[in-house]
This record gives structure tokens, sequence and C-alpha cells, in this order.
């Protein structure tokens, strides 16, 4: 059964136009994370949330944003998109209790195509 | 977190044990091990992780070197479906919430 989800799998948007991918937990974990991989490279860290606390990566272009209404939804908005958002984009979660938060949960990401 | 060296690549027969090599020479005392795996178009995948004593659960064995200067991820008998990139990830434990850094990886092919 799928504890981290993201909808849809493949989303293609138009060049300027605002795109929100979505992402759900039934973990009931305290910290979800958004990564975006480019093609060939590693996953980046976007931000996450620690409950309703909002962390942002330090190159993070502004041109990214996220919403956490609940637990169990997080959003990544791209208000602006340009060619070289096209990625996969990654919702993660973990418990955050420290030493005991061995392992993050990855959905199985939305693939953004940008045109 | 401490950086870590991986091989770009590495193949290995089907039926063989894989072992994937790490090096995290400037590791720190309260730094922590973890092993993710990337299937081609899924997210990653926790693997194993350890401190200093050597680990085994049902995925893979981690070893880690008695100076912590390096490790090694043993998939005991690879298929087929163990093709994927190889992360070593080196972070403290305490800072789970922070997220992953991930590295280049090490891109494991099993051959047939």
């Amino acid at each position: 059964d799928a504890m981290v989800i993201q909808n849809p799998r493949y989303q293609v948007t138009q060049f300027g136009k605002p795109v929100t991918l979505s992402c759900s937990q039934t973990l009931n974990h305290n910290v979800m994370y958004w990564y975006q991989q480019k093609s060939s490279q590693a996953p980046k860290l976007l931000f996450h949330y620690y409950d309703k606390d909002f962390n942002n990566e330090a190159d993070t272009p502004d041109n990214f944003q996220s919403r956490r209404p609940n637990t169990s939804f997080c959003f990544l908005d791209i208000r602006s998109p340009g060619l070289g958002d096209a990625a996969m984009y990654l919702c993660a979660t973990s418990r955050g209790q420290g030493a005991m938060d061995t392992e993050a949960f990855f959905g199985q990401g939305t693939r953004l195509t940008v045109v | 977190d401490a950086k870590t060296t991986q091989p770009p690549s590495m193949d290995c027969a089907e039926g063989r044990a894989a072992n994937l090599p790490c090096n995290h020479s400037t590791i720190s005392g309260n730094e922590y091990v973890y092993w993710y795996r990337q299937i081609h178009s899924q997210g990653p995948q926790y693997i194993i992780h350890g401190l200093k004593n050597n680990e085994t659960n049902e995925m893979a064995s981690l070893i880690i070197t008695e100076d912590r200067k390096s490790s090694t991820l043993i998939l005991p008998h690879a298929t087929l479906r163990d093709t994927a990139v190889y992360y070593c990830i080196v972070r403290v434990a305490s800072r789970g919430a922070d997220g992953l850094t991930f590295g280049k990886g090490t891109h494991l092919i099993i051959q047939p």
C-alpha cells in the first residue's frame, strides 16, 4: 500500500503558467519534504515542513512555494514555470524525531514537463 | 555532513554478491552512514544505516571499517531488480528532520 502518494505522476504545463503538485501521506509523519531531481542528477532538497514550520533551503528559487494545510497533505506551487524547471519532483516524509528518525519515505514522484 | 565518494558505476552478475564501496574519510563520531537506492523512474528507497557496527537487514548488509572512514554495502544475491543508483549518505542522526543531501551515487547494473 502506497504510504506517500503523489499526484499526478506526469504533469505538463505551459511556460509561465502556475502549476501545483500534490503529495499526501498515510504515515502521520511530522516532516514532509520536496526534492527536485533533474535528468541524470541526484535529488536536491527544495524545502521541508516540520509540522507547520516551513524550512526553505537557501538556494531554492522564489518561484517555488509550498503549502501544508494539514498533517497529511503538502503542495508544491511553481508560480511561473520555466523550461529549466522541468524535472521529477519528489515528496518524502519522516518522523523527525532526531536520533529515532532513521528513514525517509519517498513517493513515486511527479514528472513535470514545461512546454 | 561529511562528504562521500562512490564509484560512478559498477556491474555485477545476477546471483552474485554486489559489493558497493563508499569512502567517507571526514566522518565525525556522531555521524551515521545511510544507504538509499533509486530504481529508474521511482522515488529513493531506504536500505540500511549504521554508526560503527556492522548491520544486516532483509535487504542488505553494511560493513563499516574500524576507523569508520569507509563502508561497503553488500547485496548478497543480486537480482535484475537490484539495478539502481545507490546513494551513500553520511549525516548526524539527530538532524534527521533536515532532509537528505544526495551525492552522485553508484549506478549498479546487474547483468543476467
